[in-house]
């Protein structure tokens, strides 16, 4: 069974679509996180979230947010796609209180 | 400066060769830290943690010094497939599960 999955792994679009990246993890984890990781293969987280809070990095433009439906979930919106916001996003989740990341297999976004 | 800084590589080296990698942090609040590896295309993953103490897990051996800030990961009796990019970890501060990565270090193991 995968811990955390993402679907879609491929996703390819125009500039200006509305798209989302669905992340569900099966791990009974408390908080999850989107990373964005981009040609030069920077890591860089965007959101943390568990039940109480959201922590949202300054530097990611609003078009991006997150959605939790319940704790098992953390799905990414993203508004007015552009071509800077190609990248490989990853998913990931811990347990409250530890700090081990799990990460899912990442979406490989691509705007044309 | 960049708040984890690792030489990006790419290093080379035979099979069974002994390599080192050095990672430097700036934040001096951080309370944790870890050496995680990703695959060509593939997620991020733990590799281990980096106690104060030092620690080993079988040819890997990390150690931390708090003092200069410093992390490092040696690997003995490389193997083809330690290939892969390491990536240094460290939490943004005590009671923090924010992690901040280093941009990694590519290491390729050569027959």
């Amino acid at each position: 069974d995968t811990a955390v999955s993402q679907t879609p792994k491929y996703l390819v679009t125009q500039m200006g679509n509305d798209k989302s990246i669905k992340c569900e993890q099966n791990l009974g984890h408390d908080t999850m996180y989107w990373y964005k990781q981009d040609s030069k293969k920077f890591l860089k987280i965007m959101f943390s979230y568990n039940n109480k809070e959201l922590i949202i990095n300054e530097t990611v433009p609003n078009r991006f947010s997150p959605k939790s439906p319940d704790k098992a979930h953390l799905n990414l919106h993203i508004n007015s796609l552009e071509l800077g916001d190609s990248a490989v996003y990853f998913c990931a989740s811990s347990q409250l209180g530890q700090e081990t990341q799990y990460f899912g297999p990442g979406t490989r976004l691509l705007v044309l | 400066r960049k708040e984890v800084e690792q030489d990006p590589g790419p290093f080379n080296v035979p099979e069974g060769a002994t390599v080192a990698f050095n990672c430097t942090y700036s934040n001096s609040a951080s309370q944790s830290f870890f050496w995680y590896r990703q695959d060509c295309r593939k997620e991020p993953k733990l590799l281990m943690s980096v106690y104060s103490s030092g620690n080993e897990d079988g040819r890997f051996t990390a150690q931390l010094n708090r003092a200069s800030q410093y992390i490092s990961l040696l690997i003995r009796d490389s193997k083809l497939s330690d290939s892969a990019t390491y990536l240094c970890v460290v939490n943004s501060g005590a009671g923090s599960y924010q992690l901040t990565f280093g941009k990694g270090t590519k290491l390729s193991v050569i027959p």
